[in-house]
């Protein structure tokens, strides 16, 4: 069955610090991944996917097949990153997507 | 920008009631979801609707869910007797194409079953 696995609930670093948010899946296919973020009293929202590449916010994600991972990486957090991150997985064009349980990443000043 | 619009953003209920939660999907998207979440647990897909039909549904959808586009604006979702397990914070989601990384999420409405 697909899952996506987030093993962290929350993880706290101080402003300047790197994040690395992790993510694994499983799914035999070939999925496409994507962050989704939740910033405090506002709407889920798109963060980037992994088809593509790009870095938003200073956020990137790299697709690892053989780990089937997809850490959600930052080299200098700033306080405005503190909020929700959903990893999630999307296996058909129906676009059904699949949601991990969240990383509630806390920035310290 | 526009947006997924969702009221109200917070309704109670007593169990065993009928509660209707409304959508306002962006004006020109085809495709459209209901996901929820339950208080501390992830977010769940719950259906999606394609062409004035569900195109898939999840297990936790059964018959006590439905959805309907009444009217080519909204788009509602019925639960038809309440449960307190029902307590959830339901969002809705739109697409122009059906492909993922094109979702718009609304705000949510917070469902309290009590």
């Amino acid at each position: 069955a697909q899952r996506v696995t987030q093993p962290e609930k929350l993880l706290s670093v101080f402003k300047g610090a790197p994040v690395e948010l992790k993510c694994n899946y499983s799914y035999s296919g070939s999925p496409e991944l994507f962050w989704y973020v939740q910033y405090s009293r506002q709407r889920l929202q798109l963060l980037l996917r992994h088809i593509s590449r790009e870095s938003i916010k200073g956020f990137t994600a790299d697709l690892n097949k053989g780990e089937t991972s997809f850490h959600l990486k930052k080299p200098f957090a700033q306080e405005e990153d503190s909020a929700m991150y959903y990893c999630a997985l999307s296996y058909s064009s129906a676009s059904k997507i699949i949601f991990g349980s969240g990383t509630r990443l806390s920035i310290r000043p | 920008e526009p947006e997924v619009t969702q009221t109200p953003s917070h309704q109670v209920t007593q169990m065993g009631q009928e509660v209707i939660l409304r959508c306002v999907p962006i004006s020109n998207h085809l495709y459209f979801y209901w996901y929820r979440q339950i208080l501390g647990q992830k977010v769940e897909f719950l259906v999606s609707f394609y062409n004035n039909e569900i195109s898939e549904k999840s297990e936790i959808f059964d018959d006590q869910f439905s959805v309907e586009r009444p009217d080519g604006s909204n788009f509602t979702l019925k639960i038809r007797s309440t449960k307190l397990e029902d307590s959830a914070m339901y969002f809705c989601a739109s697409s122009q194409t059906g492909e993922s990384e094109k979702l718009f999420f609304g705000s949510g409405t917070q469902l309290s079953v009590l």
